[in-house]
């Protein structure tokens, strides 16, 4: 079985500083995928990144980057210089490999960025 | 840009009685999901999709649930007889398939009130 561990509930910034949500996973599979989606006040569910397993290379992507690590099962998402459009609920997700497999989600993390 | 597409968006329904849930994939995805998400907890897995049948459900998936996609490319979720506890947000997403393209994407969401 697969499990996502978000252990932060919620975050609260100023604007403009740097935020770090964490993601710890458990899976026995050896081929998996590490989702990040965001959910905005609006509600709907937003794709912001895939890792591949077998793919350790951290990312970045504007203000976003992500720090995906094998060794401590986890996949870490960082903002940098936070604005109030970064308010939301952020979920870490995870599938096994596996085209029609479903995704494991954590808790989400509710980060507000205050002026 | 190519979007998963829900109807409706709000649908408010007396305890008992059968709702339909609708949904549009992206036009060239092969596989279909339904999440759920009560208010304030996580996203959790109802029911895959794939060439016409089920793969896999979860245990929130019983009977009072089915799902059909009827005329290829719309993909309904039907609950048989609401209950309170049916209340939540229900997601639709769909994605490609494997490796490169097994990101879901998911549509806007519809919010189940049952009373």
């Amino acid at each position: 079985a697969q499990k996502v561990t978000q252990a932060q509930t919620e975050i609260s910034v100023v604007e403009k500083e740097d935020v770090t949500l964490d993601c710890v996973y458990e899976t026995r599979d050896t081929t998996y995928y590490l989702f990040w989606y965001k959910q905005p006040p609006s509600g709907e569910l937003v794709f912001l990144i895939r890792r591949n397993s077998f793919d350790e290379q951290n990312e970045i992507s504007g203000r976003y980057s992500w720090n995906f690590q094998k060794s401590t099962s986890s996949f870490n998402f960082t903002i940098t210089a936070s604005q109030v459009v970064d308010s939301a609920v952020y979920f870490c997700a995870l599938k096994v490999y596996g085209a029609n497999s479903k995704l494991t989600f954590g808790k989400g993390i509710t980060l507000s960025v205050r002026p | 840009e190519p979007e998963v597409t829900q109807t409706p968006s709000h649908q408010v329904t007396q305890m008992g009685q059968e709702v339909i849930l609708r949904c549009v994939p992206i036009s060239n995805h092969l596989y279909f999901y339904w999440y759920r998400q009560i208010l304030g907890q996580k996203v959790e897995f109802l029911v895959s999709f794939y060439n016409n049948e089920i793969s896999e459900k979860s245990e929130i998936f019983d009977d009072q649930f089915s799902v059909e996609r009827p005329d290829g490319s719309n993909f309904t979720l039907k609950i048989r007889s609401t209950k309170l506890e049916d209340s939540a947000m229900y997601f639709c997403a769909s994605s490609e398939g494997l490796g490169e393209n097994t990101e879901a994407f998911f549509g806007q969401g519809t919010r189940l009130t049952v009373v």
